[in-house]
């Protein structure tokens, strides 16, 4: 079942902070959190465990709520290079494969 | 330590031809996973590969194949093209079992497209 990542797209100032959300209607093991620029690689920022604890930099952090099915990535005083589309991707159980969602676009303005 | 990289990095084929993909693994690494990801969507599982076995697949009609060589590099084929088949084609190696992968790190894709 393909997460649900809200909102679609955002458009920042720069300095501003951004929430992007991903909802699940199964339980979740694990979530994993991507950003790929345009016409890059996806790369890799953060992995969410069940029962783990919340992850993250000073500036860029992300929470999992086992009961709602739904992690939240926190992007604290956004910078330029921020700007891309973030993916979240999720595990139903320990030996699933990761499915992405549709992912949020991301774009910072001077 | 390299990182993941793949070839060609663009690819121009009609509909009924054959492609081959490759992708060299990130050094430590034993699995290699192939998405297909088009345009505006997240990347698509389409199989798993770990020590030279196909460990788990997606969605995916038979047309589309794979190896793993002992070195871990891989090939993504896929048969009598069509054009739904254009997108992005990203491979990600990660170190783990057969149960259980580590982090996936991302190549940089092969865009093909198909006339």
């Amino acid at each position: 079942q393909q997460p649900v990542q809200s909102p679609q797209a955002v458009i920042l100032r720069e300095g501003e902070d951004a929430v992007i959300n991903c909802s699940s209607s199964k339980a979740l093991y694990s979530v994993h959190w991507y950003r790929q620029k345009h016409g890059e690689a996806p790369v890799f920022l953060m992995i969410l465990l069940k029962g783990g604890e919340q992850k993250g930099h000073e500036k860029i952090s992300a929470s999992f709520n086992e009961k709602k099915q739904q992690s939240s990535l926190y992007l604290t005083a956004s910078q330029l290079s921020y700007s891309g589309t973030y993916f979240c991707g999720t595990e139903a159980n320990r030996d699933d494969k990761i499915i992405f969602g549709k992912g949020t676009r991301l774009h910072i303005l001077p | 330590e390299t990182g993941v990289t793949q070839s060609p990095t663009h690819l121009i084929k009609t509909r009924g031809q054959q492609v081959t993909l490759r992708c060299s693994s990130q050094s430590g690494h034993n699995t290699v996973s192939w998405y297909q990801q088009a345009l505006g969507q997240g990347p698509q599982f389409i199989f798993q590969y770990y020590r030279e076995e196909e460990n788990g697949r997606g969605n995916f009609p038979p047309r589309f194949s794979g190896l793993q060589f002992p070195n871990y590099s891989s090939e993504l084929n896929v048969n009598a093209l069509e054009l739904d088949d254009s997108a992005l084609y990203l491979c990600a190696s990660s170190f783990g079992t057969i149960t259980r992968q580590e982090t996936q790190y991302f190549g940089p894709g092969t865009r093909l497209l198909v006339l």
